[in-house]
């Protein structure tokens, strides 16, 4: 089965704090994704990489950065957080021959 | 852009009942179409996919989804839920095969037993 882990379930952070939000996949997909999931909203795509160092923007990119140093891991980076950053973040990873995403747990963060 | 609509936010059905989700979409070109489902406290999965051939599909649970290319729609259908289809039900489309898969605003289903 296809695993997709993040590291935190549950974060708590202050207004201006640097934020890592971290991501593994065990599957050797290429195409790894990080989305933002709010009440009403349903998912909206932040960043998408399909390659090792490879990133393209999603939707709503403003606010965040990632990191794709090998192929496995995937990081949002939130340089500088503000509580309208206050989200589930799902991490995400894609078979390439069906197109199915594979999901983590999500990231519940909280900004204060 | 493209967009994806599911214009019914929240529903609630006795066990039993028959359900429809709806779900469109806004561009016209070749799509990929997918059903996800997200159980209280768990991750989303896969309920069922379309990429091309038979419109009906079928997926895990005996849901079944409809391609009607004409209304841009690919709603969600099955004959008697069950307390346990409690959850959120997503619609999502890929553009032209490509990387990027759109969701809809979610449909949270309550059933009551």
């Amino acid at each position: 089965d296809v695993k997709v882990t993040q590291s935190s379930r549950y974060l708590v952070k202050r207004t201006g704090e640097k934020v890592f939000l971290e991501c593994v996949q065990d599957m050797d997909h290429e195409n790894m994704f990080w989305y933002r999931q709010d009440p009403g909203l349903g998912l909206r795509l932040i960043y998408f990489s399909y390659d090792v160092k490879m990133k393209e923007k999603g939707d709503i990119p403003e606010g965040y950065s990632v990191s794709r140093e090998k192929k496995e891991r995937f990081s949002l980076i939130l340089e500088s957080a503000s509580t309208n950053q206050t989200s589930m973040y799902l991490c995400a990873s894609r078979q390439r021959d069906t197109g199915e995403l594979f999901f983590g747990e999500g990231s519940r963060l909280t900004v204060l | 852009a493209q967009s994806v609509s599911q214009h019914n936010h929240h529903v609630i059905l006795s066990e039993a009942a028959s359900l429809e989700l709806g779900c469109n979409y806004s561009y016209g070109g070749t799509v990929n179409l997918f059903w996800y489902v997200q159980y209280p406290g768990q991750h989303l999965q896969l309920l069922l996919k379309y990429f091309s051939g038979d419109p009906l599909v079928k997926g895990i649970k005996g849901f079944e989804a409809e391609f009607i290319k004409s209304k841009f729609s690919f709603n969600l259908r099955k004959p008697s839920v069950q307390w346990s289809d409690t959850a959120e039900y997503f619609c999502a489309v890929i553009l032209n095969a490509g990387n990027m898969l759109t969701f809809g605003g979610g449909t949270r289903l309550m059933v009551k037993p």
